[in-house]
Parts: structure tokens; sequence; C-alpha cells
């Protein structure tokens, strides 16, 4: 069965800082894998995914992940961090036709000044 | 991308009556739709999948009684909280898939989100 882990309930990081959430998951086969942003009081948007090909897919906002099927994770990643990144970050996974999307706990991302 | 509306943004009832949330997808056609509600602080919990002229597909230990889903058209699903109680107080959320031709890519596109408060 599917599941993804976000082993960080909540990270802080300063402005200007370099972040990486981290993202495990559990697929039988290669998966679609996905990042979403969420602001409070707001639905989903989507920042980035992976399909096939490159491993290294860059998203918006100056968000990339990297896919490295050795370890089963997809870890979100900034080299610079803004004010306005505050906010919730879940990782999914997904297949096509039409299976379930699963997404894992959520982080918590705090940016101090 | 994809949009998909969602509404109410708020609202707020009386215990016992029932609630009526859409989800619209504005500039392409969902065939399927997925509800999600979402505790505070919590992850999103799939309630069910909704299928355009078909019966939705439910969660285990969702009670498909009080979460009535009907996705009557290709661009709208509904959820009904029927005879809602404070305990269904919760953010509800919609997404749909969009297709590209044959290819599905499992991308989800979400809705604003709708804040049931019951009182």
């Amino acid at each position: 069965a599917q599941s993804v882990t976000q082993p960080d309930i909540h990270i802080t990081v300063s402005e200007g800082a370099s972040l990486e959430l981290r993202c495990n998951y559990s697929y039988g086969a290669t998966p679609y894998l996905f990042w979403y942003v969420q602001s409070p009081g707001q639905g989903l948007q989507l920042l980035l995914k992976y399909f096939s090909g490159d491993t290294l897919v860059q998203g918006i906002k100056g968000f990339e992940a990297e896919f490295k099927r050795s370890q089963s994770s997809f870890n979100l990643r900034k080299p610079s961090v803004h004010w306005s990144d505050a906010a919730e970050y879940f990782c999914a996974v997904g297949a096509s036709g039409g299976f379930k999307t699963i997404f894992g706990a959520g982080t918590r991302l705090f940016v101090k000044a | 991308g994809a949009v998909v509306s969602q509404h109410p943004s708020w609202v707020i009832c009386k215990s016992g009556t029932s609630v009526k949330i859409e989800c619209r997808s504005l500039d392409f056609q969902a065939t399927t739709m997925f509800w999600y509600r979402q505790f505070p602080k919590q992850s999103l919990m799939l309630m069910a999948t909704s299928n355009e002229g078909s019966k939705a597909t439910y969660e285990q230990g969702v009670e498909k009684d009080k979460f009535l889903i009907n996705h009557a058209s290709l661009t709208l699903s509904t959820l009904t909280v029927t005879s809602a109680h404070p305990e269904d107080s919760s953010f509800y959320i919609c997404s749909a898939r969009v297709q590209y031709g044959t290819t599905n890519t499992g991308e989800l596109f979400f809705g604003e989100g709708s804040r049931l408060t019951v009182l």
C-alpha cells in the first residue's frame, strides 16, 4: 500500500537560510510524487511534481526536489527562504489511472527574521 | 494551471441542519473529484472519490449517509453534510484530477476549502 512519511512536524529556519524538508514514501512501483503548500485557511497549491525522467525537478517559488529511488525519498529544498514561505508543506504519492493520492502528515515551516 | 473553485468558504450552521458545499472545475472537465477533510494541524484525510454520473466511493469509516456526494456534471461535485453536529466541524477540501488527452498525470488541483462550524 502507498504511504508517505514526513519525519519533521515543524521546522524553523532563518530568513535567507537554506531549507530541506524530508519525505519518504512507500509504493510498489515508480510513484508519482508531489509537494503541495498550504497557507492557513487555504486550499493546497502544487509546488512541483515528479513522474519520470530527470530526478531533480524544479518547481514554483524557487523550490526544487530530488527523487532518490534507492532511499525512497523525495526531499524538498530551497536555497534561500523568504518570510512568505512560512506555511504547511505536504508531500504526496499517487499513481495514474485514478488511484488515490496519499498525503503525508505535513511539515509546518516557520521563518524567523 | 487548472482552477477549482469551492463555495462557500465559511459556513456556520445549527446542529441538526444540513449544509451543502460545492466544488466546481472552472476551466476543465473533471470526471473524478475528491473530497478531503482536514482537522486542525493535521493532514488531509480522503473521505470519498466522486465520479461523474455514478455513485461516490467512500473511504472506510466515512458515513455515506451523513456525507452525501453528488457529481451530476463534469464540472460540479457537491458534498452535503446531513444533520450536522459539532463533531462535523472541520475544514473540507475538494480536488480534481486533470487528464491531458489520454494521460492521467495524477496531479490534483484543489479548491480553496470550506470551513464548517456547527454550533
